[in-house]
């Protein structure tokens, strides 16, 4: 059984480009979709990236996402950040065959200033 | 637009059980390409997954809580259910209920894509 591990924080400047990671315990992160949630305080997650690197529309090209099986992780990248950004974010995976099926890692909160 | 709303009692004793309706609008709970799910977040901390189910009935518990856990659904309304039992404090959460879409290729439902606004359950007496 995997399990995700994410920084608990990270921090940048306004304009500048953040990397979060995502560590995927055993088995093969490039087996499995990894998505990005982002959660502002006091609101619901949102869709970022799904299907490791894809935007849903409304997402701006800022957001990027990608896997490195050398690393066994995901990474999501925020360039030009903006204060808006400020949040948390989370990596989330499914495997049919793991206990559970879906997981999530711990989450990243990201600050700007 | 679907939009998913959760509904139910905000304070739950110790020992009691906690229940929580999602409706779905804007959308069928009965098509066969979303399954349908259960997610909570204890305050200050990261996301749970509860557990899933689909149109059909078919049901997915996370172990840690499945000994407690029911979902079912209703197609007639629209809405499908949580049921956690002997809940401590430890169960104090902002409960999710989400939607997620079958994908046409694997034909799994790995993520997430709509969400309620969640709803706090506080436990305690």
């Amino acid at each position: 059984n995997f399990m995700l591990t994410q920084p608990h924080s990270v921090s940048e400047s306004p304009g500048k480009t953040v990397t979060i990671s995502c560590t995927r315990s055993s088995g093969s992160i490039a087996s499995n979709y990894v998505q990005w949630y982002q959660q502002r305080p006091g609101s619901s997650p949102t869709t970022v990236i799904y299907e490791d690197n894809q935007r849903p529309s409304g997402v701006p090209d800022r957001f990027s996402g990608s896997i490195d099986s050398s690393s066994n992780s995901a990474s999501l990248t925020i360039s030009g950040l903006k204060t808006e950004d400020e949040a948390d974010y989370y990596c989330q995976s499914y495997d049919s065959s793991n206990i559970p099926p879906w997981v999530f890692g711990g989450g990243t909160k990201l600050t700007v200033l | 637009q679907l939009q998913l709303q959760e509904s139910g009692p905000g304070l739950v004793k110790p020992s009691e059980t906690l229940s929580l309706t999602c409706t779905v609008s804007g959308g069928s709970i009965s098509s066969s390409s979303y399954y349908w799910g259960w997610i909570r977040q204890p305050p200050g901390k990261g996301l749970e997954w509860i557990g899933s189910i689909y149109y059909s009935g078919s049901t997915y518990y996370n172990p840690s809580l499945k000994s407690r856990v029911t979902i079912s659904v209703d197609t007639s309304k629209n809405q499908f259910s949580l049921k956690l039992s002997s809940v401590t404090a430890a169960d104090t959460a902002v409960y999710y209920c989400a939607r997620l879409p079958v994908d046409f290729w694997s034909g799994s439902p790995y993520h997430f894509d709509y969400w309620g606004q969640g709803t706090l359950v506080t436990v305690s007496s």
